[in-house]
C-alpha cells in the first residue's frame, strides 16, 4: 500500500527565508507521481510543482522546488524567499501509475501549516 | 475557463435528510473522483470514475453514493447523511495520468 508521511505539522519561517517541507513516501512500484499542493485558509487545492519517478532532475516551479531523492524515498519542498501569502497548509501527495484502479488516485500526506513571519 | 465547479459551498443539514452535492467539470476529463478531508487525516477518495457508467469505490465509500451519466457531471449523494460526515468535501477531475484539478470545496455540516 502506499503511503505519505509528512512529519512536520507546523512550521514558522521568516519572510524572505528559504524552507523546506518533509515528506517521505512509500511504495513498491517504480512508476510513480509525486504532487505538491497548498490549501490557504480560503480552503481551495492549488496545485504547486509535480516529480515523475524517472525525472532525472529535480522539478522547479518559480520559488519552489522539488529535492527529490528517490534512494530515500524522499520528496521535499523547497520555497525559497519566503512571503507572507505563503502561509497555508502543505500537502505532499502521490499517484502510483502502477495502480490500476484508483482513478488515478492521489494518497495524501497529513499536511503541514507553514505561518510566514515578517 | 478550464474549472470544476461544485455547489454548494456551504451546507448545514440534520442527520437522515437525503442531500446531493454537484460536480462539474469543463475540460471533457476522463477522471473524476470525490475526497473527503477532516484534521489530521489529510485527503481520502471517497469514489472515483474512469468515464461515463463507470464508477467505483474509494478508500471510504460507506454512506456516499455517487452515478456518472454524463462526461462533465459527478455528483455526490448522501442518502442519510450522518454526524460522521461532517467534513470538507473536493471533486477533482482529471486526464489520464496527468495532474488533478480540483474545485473549491463544500463544506459540510450535519447536526
Amino acid at each position: 500500500a502506499q503511503k505519505i508521511t509528512q512529519t512536520q505539522p507546523g512550521m514558522f519561517v521568516q519572510e524572505k527565508e528559504a524552507v523546506t517541507l518533509d515528506c517521505t513516501y512509500d511504495t513498491s512500484d517504480q512508476s510513480y507521481g509525486l504532487f505538491w499542493y497548498k490549501q490557504p485558509s480560503s480552503g481551495e487545492m492549488i496545485f504547486l510543482i509535480y516529480q515523475g519517478s524517472y525525472d532525472e532532475q529535480n522539478a522547479t516551479e518559480g520559488r519552489y522546488s522539488l529535492n527529490f531523492q528517490k534512494a530515500r524515498k524522499s520528496a521535499n519542498l523547497v520555497i525559497s524567499a519566503s512571503q507572507l501569502g505563503d502561509s497555508a497548509m502543505y500537502f505532499c501527495a502521490m499517484r502510483d501509475w502502477a495502480l490500476t484502479g484508483g482513478g488515478n488516485k492521489l494518497t495524501f500526506g497529513t499536511g503541514t501549516q507553514l505561518k510566514v513571519e515578517l | 475557463e478550464a474549472q470544476v465547479t461544485q455547489n454548494p459551498r456551504y451546507l448545514i443539514t440534520v442527520t437522515g435528510k437525503k442531500l446531493t452535492v454537484t460536480c462539474s467539470q469543463n475540460m471533457n476529463h476522463e477522471y473524476m473522483s470525490w475526497y473527503r478531508q477532516d484534521p489530521g487525516l489529510g485527503l481520502r477518495q471517497i469514489y472515483y470514475s474512469m468515464n461515463v457508467e463507470v464508477t467505483d469505490k474509494g478508500d471510504v465509500p460507506e454512506g456516499y453514493k455517487v452515478s456518472r451519466k454524463e462526461k462533465r457531471n459527478f455528483p455526490l449523494i448522501l442518502e442519510s447523511p450522518s454526524p460522521n460526515q461532517t467534513s470538507l468535501y473536493f471533486c477533482a477531475s482529471s486526464l489520464s495520468g496527468a495532474e488533478q484539478y480540483f474545485g473549491p470545496g463544500t463544506r459540510l455540516t450535519v447536526t
